[in-house]
């Protein structure tokens, strides 16, 4: 079955850790995304990539950072830096071209402490 | 600026019809998307308009008027599973989704 899986479903850490969320896709997409979503907000876009090996900012990139070694995988990293990490996280995926549904994984609750 | 306008929360009966409006303002226009999403679960692919009018899939339906700066989904013959959160997002210039806060719909028996 082809998908997105992001693990864990839900993460607690202790303030002032960093921790990495995991994404991975096998849709053999190029482009990936990592989102956050809080309560009665919109997706906020953290950072995207468009092909291996580069990825770009999104709106709220501080105390996050993002690694594209391979096609199918996008991990996100919340750094200490990062004031308020409580929240959704989101991945998603979509084919090449600029105008193409996004595939979005099950998301990862992380609950600072 | 960048805005998405969607109703908070809308309540609406069992085999009865809903519409969702949505009002955007956004730098260029490349296309509307319209997403659900379950409570805790990732937002699924609803519809994609770049042409104003209707487009019809089943029970969903999805209108864009690109001069308004307007969209609506209409959901009919509604069921208990059509609960969730409808979420509007229109591509920009640089063909990125802007997302709106979503529209929490709850159906009654």
């Amino acid at each position: 079955d082809g998908g997105i899986t992001q693990s864990p479903k839900y993460l607690f850490r202790k303030e002032g850790q960093n921790v990495t969320l995991s994404c991975e896709q096998n849709l053999n997409h190029d482009a990936m995304y990592w989102y956050r979503q809080d309560p009665g907000q919109g997706l906020r876009l953290i950072y995207y990539s468009q092909i291996v090996n580069d990825f770009q900012k999104g709106d709220i990139a501080e105390g996050y950072s993002v690694s594209r070694e391979k096609k199918e995988s996008f991990p996100l990293t919340v750094t200490s830096a990062q004031k308020n990490p409580t929240a959704f996280y989101l991945c998603a995926s979509s084919p090449q071209g600029e105008v193409n549904e996004q595939f979005f994984g099950p998301g990862t609750r992380l609950t600072v402490l | 600026g960048q805005n998405i306008d969607q109703p908070t929360e809308m309540t609406a009966t069992e085999g009865a019809i809903v519409q969702i409006n949505c009002t955007y303002q956004t730098s260029g226009f490349n296309g509307l998307f319209w997403y659900q999403q379950h409570a805790g679960e990732a937002p699924t692919f609803l519809s994609y308009n770049v042409l104003d009018g209707l487009e019809e899939k089943g029970r969903f339906s999805s209108f864009l008027s690109r001069s308004k700066g307007y969209s609506y989904l209409l959901l009919k013959e509604l069921q208990m599973k059509d609960s969730a959160s409808y979420l509007c997002a229109p591509l920009d210039s640089n063909y990125q989704l802007i997302w709106g806060a979503g529209t929490k719909l709850i159906i009654k028996p």
